[in-house]
C-alpha cells in the first residue's frame, strides 16, 4: 500500500516571502498522480497543483510550483509571494493508476499547519 | 456549474442512532468518493461509486456503514447505530472519470454525543 508523509507539522512564513513544504511518498508504482490540496478554516478541500508522474516538467499554477524528485520520491511544494490567504492546512495526496483495493481514492498525509505572519 | 454539494452541512446524532448523508456530485460528473477525516489527520479513503455500482469499498468498516448512488438522486452514506468514534467530518469528492482530479464538497460534520 502507498503511504504519504509530511515532515512538517507546521510551518510559518512572513507574508510576501516563499516557502516550501515537503512530501515523500512510499510506491512500487512507475505511474502516478500527486496533488496538494489546501483546506482553509471553512474545511473546503480545494486542489492546488496536479503532477503526473510520467511527466518530467514540474507542475506550476501561478503563484504555486512543486519540485517533484521521482527517483528520491519527494514532491514539495513552493509558495512564492506568500499571501494571508494562503494560511490554511495543506495536504499531499497520491492517487494510483490502478484500480481496486483502495487504489482509486487518494490517499492522504496528515498535513502541513501553513501560518502566514503579516 | 454549481460545485460538489453536501447535506447536511452539521449532523448531531445520539448514540445507536442512524446517520445519513448526501451528496450532490458535480454536473457531468458519475464518479463519486467518500472520505472520511478524524480531528488533526488526513482524509482517508472510504468508498468510490459510479451510478448504481460500488466501485470499491475497501475503505469502509464492515459494520454499519453503507454507501450507495443510485440512478437518480445524490449519493447516500449510511450509518447506523453510530458510536461516538464516528465523530469526523465526512466528505465527498466526484470526477467525471476515473483518473480526473476529484473535486470535493464542503464535508458533513458528524457528531455523536
Amino acid at each position: 500500500a502507498q503511504t504519504v508523509t509530511q515532515s512538517q507539522p507546521e510551518m510559518s512564513v512572513q507574508e510576501a516571502e516563499t516557502v516550501t513544504l515537503s512530501c515523500t511518498y512510499d510506491t512500487s508504482e512507475s505511474d502516478y498522480y500527486l496533488f496538494w490540496y489546501k483546506q482553509p478554516p471553512s474545511r473546503q478541500m480545494i486542489l492546488v497543483i496536479r503532477q503526473e508522474a510520467y511527466k518530467q516538467q514540474n507542475a506550476t499554477e501561478n503563484r504555486f510550483s512543486v519540485n517533484f524528485q521521482k527517483a528520491a520520491k519527494s514532491f514539495s511544494l513552493k509558495i512564492s509571494d506568500s499571501q494571508l490567504g494562503d494560511a490554511a492546512m495543506y495536504f499531499c495526496a497520491y492517487r494510483s493508476t490502478y484500480s481496486g483495493g483502495g487504489a482509486d481514492g487518494l490517499t492522504f498525509g496528515k498535513g502541513t499547519h501553513l501560518i502566514i505572519q503579516p | 456549474n454549481a460545485g460538489v454539494m453536501q447535506n447536511p452541512r452539521h449532523l448531531v446524532r445520539r448514540r445507536g442512532q442512524e446517520a445519513r448523508l448526501r451528496c450532490s456530485p458535480m454536473k457531468g460528473h458519475s464518479h463519486v468518493y467518500w472520505y472520511r477525516q478524524l480531528p488533526e489527520e488526513g482524509l482517508k479513503f472510504m468508498v468510490y461509486l459510479q451510478k448504481e455500482n460500488i466501485i470499491d469499498e475497501s475503505g469502509m468498516p464492515k459494520e454499519r456503514f453503507s454507501a450507495e448512488f443510485p440512478k437518480e438522486g445524490p449519493s447516500i452514506l449510511r450509518i447506523q447505530q453510530v458510536v461516538r468514534g464516528d465523530s469526523a467530518a465526512y466528505f465527498c469528492a466526484s470526477s467525471p472519470g476515473t483518473y480526473n482530479e476529484q473535486f470535493f464538497g464542503p464535508g458533513t460534520r458528524l457528531t455523536v454525543l
